[in-house]
């Protein structure tokens, strides 16, 4: 069965520094969202994205995130200036040819900022 | 805003024991439910959904759920659990942006421990 899959599974980094999170979604899927967990916390949303642009991104998505389609296949979260408090899991999904489909999830990437 | 309640974050139960983990929603509109579940160092996975039709919904691994549109409710429920059910399960719903995409509002969790 097609998985969403994500790497790195865990990434260290230094506070001010940048980090890319890559997923690869679903290889038909449309549709593709970043959601994250801080620890102890709910899963709260991020960003969607379809048709190679954003379509709808909460309040936590501010100008240190982007996101980006660079080919056919990746689906990448970059955190331009890493905080403390981006330390959190991070999950990639993707849903199908419906926007109102249900959403796959990835495996996650923690990210643990020092 | 739309939100979800999970009541209890934590259970623990012996196996054959009979579970129900209660999900409240506050959206009043149309709504679509799901359960996913994460085992430990694993994702989430879907565990069973409610779209529309029977408000009794079966997934995976004997779970079954009720949405109860007059409550607000989507309960999980399985008769028996066993060890391999230990997991953390999650209360999802489907709701609206202005763009008329769909983001997914979770609940805190349950996590569950059952015991040999």
């Amino acid at each position: 069965e097609p998985e969403v899959t994500q790497t790195p599974s865990h990434q260290v980094t230094q506070m001010g520094q940048e980090v890319i999170l890559r997923c690869v979604p679903i290889s038909n899927h449309l549709y593709f969202y970043w959601y994250r967990q801080i620890l102890g916390q709910k899963v709260e949303f991020l960003v969607s994205f379809y048709n190679n642009e954003i379509s709808e991104k909460s309040e936590i998505f501010d100008d240190q995130f982007s996101v980006e389609r660079p080919d056919g296949s990746n689906f990448t979260l970059k955190i331009r200036s890493t905080k403390l408090e981006d330390s959190a899991m991070y999950f990639c999904a993707s849903t199908g040819q419906g926007a109102w489909e249900t959403q796959y999830f990835g495996p996650g990437t923690r990210l643990l900022v020092l | 805003a739309q939100s979800v309640s999970q009541h209890n974050h934590h259970v623990i139960l012996s196996e054959a024991a009979s579970l129900e983990l209660g999900c409240n929603y506050s959206y009043g509109g149309t709504v679509n439910l799901f359960w996913y579940v994460q085992y430990p160092g694993q994702h989430l996975q879907l565990l069973l959904k409610y779209f529309s039709g029977d408000p009794l919904v079966k997934g995976i691994k004997g779970f079954e759920a009720e949405f109860i549109k007059s409550k607000f409710s989507f309960n999980l429920r399985k008769p028996s659990v066993q060890w391999s059910d230990t997991a953390e399960y999650f209360c999802a719903v489907n709701t609206p942006m202005n763009t008329g995409f769909q983001k997914l509002v979770f609940g805190t969790g349950t996590r569950l421990l059952v015991s040999p």
